[in-house]
């Protein structure tokens, strides 16, 4: 198993162009997330999908979109980045929690990172 | 958005030593976990706490979910090098179906030999 992969590891933009992150899990997990890492903040969601065909804004959905067309793959889109948008994003998988004990299995997983430099 | 308060922010310590961290918040979240970022690296779970009071061990890690549900603290024993990294913790409330998270800040440990 390769876990959660990202695509690609290191990218840098100029203010304006667009661009699309890819994040695949072959891990059957129902749930995707994508998070941004900025110095001193954490970990902050930006999209997150529950399930194929499905998605919903997290905490910083601004200047992004998302698809989930197919289980496996979540994707990032920046339409027209801005240098605000320079940061290191996650990718995060995880399954259905349903009613059986807590258990460490359900947590997400996360991917290597995209780092992403908008000039 | 809400954002969990870690301390300290950074430490230094000598191989050996023990390490303390925790992490706070104002409001109550129902699941804790505990995750290591090595440089380049996505964050990997290292702990995973489900009840209040919970006090549970992963090698030389250990970490305790706090009775009032508004905190949480990691223990590590005798450091070795490889434990450099940046320490997240995260919160969930189990609202909602997303199991949807709450970071921390981040403790950034560096050993020294």
């Amino acid at each position: 198993n390769a876990g959660v992969t990202q695509t690609p590891k290191f990218r840098v933009l100029k203010t304006g162009q667009s661009m699309t992150l890819l994040c695949a899990q072959d891990m059957n997990h129902e749930y995707m997330y994508w998070y941004r890492q900025d110095p001193g903040m954490g970990l902050r969601l930006i999209h997150y999908s529950v399930g194929e065909g499905t998605t919903a804004k997290g905490e910083v959905p601004d200047g992004y979109n998302v698809s989930r067309l197919k289980k496996q793959n979540f994707l990032l889109g920046l339409e027209s980045a801005a240098p605000s948008q320079t940061s290191v994003y996650f990718c995060a998988s995880s399954f259905l929690r349903v009613a059986t004990p807590a258990s460490s299995y359900n947590e997400q997983f996360f991917g290597p990172g995209t780092r992403l430099t908008v000039l | 958005g809400q954002q969990l308060n870690q301390s300290p922010q950074s430490m230094f310590i000598q191989e050996g030593e023990d390490v303390s961290m925790n992490c706070t918040s104002s409001s109550i979240f129902n699941t804790w976990l505990w995750y290591k970022q090595d440089p380049g690296e996505g964050p990997v779970l290292l702990i995973a706490l489900y009840k209040a009071g919970e006090l549970t061990s992963n090698g030389r890690l250990t970490a305790q979910f706090g009775i009032t549900r508004k905190d949480s603290f990691l223990n590590i024993s005798a450091s070795i090098p490889s434990d450099v990294g940046i320490y997240f913790c995260a919160g969930r409330k189990n609202t909602g179906t997303a199991s949807k998270l709450t970071f921390g800040t981040g403790t950034r440990l560096q050993v020294t030999l």
